[in-house]
């Protein structure tokens, strides 16, 4: 079954700092994985996603994230962190049980940053 | 252009009752899904519709059902409301045909007493 983890339940940054929110997965063939990014009381945003190509990802809001197939891991990073961008970040893959392009997410349990001044 | 939007914000229920939370799709886009997201979990799939027909389901009983219509706009009700129901109901939309991704609305915020 596909899945993903996210190792950490809170990160902890200081305002300019790099910051890095980890994932890995789990699928059978290639995955199609996302980050989304969720402020209290909101929906899900959508940062960014990898579908083939590049590993190197870049999102909204300066956000990157590299796949790495051989650690089976999608990490989303920043150079720079702002304390704006602290929220529930939400890692997610593709399910393809339904087909390919069709299936619904599948999500992490989500990491809080916190960006400290 | 409008994104996803979603109503009512917040809505308060007992339990045994039965609710309907209403969806309007991202312009352009004709696939909606409807996701549950409790408490510091993430969100959890209960079903997708296209052309006003259930396509996917996920793990949800059926007193979980569903609708689409003729506009893309999408309903989710829930019947015989239990207190584990208490959640965020998000709904997101996507062009059906393609890898595109899924666009997430504001979500209802379920209460279940």
């Amino acid at each position: 079954a596909q899945s993903v983890a996210q190792p950490e339940d809170q990160v902890n940054v200081a305002e300019g700092n790099p910051l890095t929110v980890k994932c890995t997965y789990s699928v059978s063939g290639n995955p199609y994985l996302f980050w989304y990014v969720q402020y209290p009381n909101r929906g899900l945003q959508f940062l960014l996603k990898y579908i083939t190509g590049d590993n190197l990802v870049k999102g909204s809001y300066g956000f990157e994230a590299e796949f790495n197939k051989s650690q089976t891991s999608f990490h989303l990073k920043k150079p720079s962190a702002l304390v704006s961008d602290s929220a529930l970040y939400f890692c997610a893959v593709r399910d393809i049980n339904y087909g390919g392009s069709q299936g619904n997410l599948i999500f992490g349990k989500g990491t809080k940053l916190s960006v400290k001044p | 252009d409008a994104g996803v939007t979603q109503s009512p914000t917040h809505l308060i229920k007992t339990r045994g009752q039965q609710v309907t939370l209403r969806c309007s799709p991202k312009s352009g886009h004709d696939t909606v899904s409807w996701y549950q997201q409790a408490l510091g979990q993430g969100p959890q799939f209960i079903f997708q519709y296209y052309e006003e027909e259930e396509r996917q389901r996920g793990n949800f009983p059926d007193r979980f059902s569903g609708h689409q219509f003729p506009n893309y706009s999408s309903e989710l009700n829930v019947n015989a409301l239990l207190l584990g129901d208490s959640a965020l109901y998000l709904c997101a939309s996507r062009s059906g045909g393609s890898t595109d991704t899924q666009y997430f609305g504001p979500g209802t915020r379920l209460t279940v007493l």
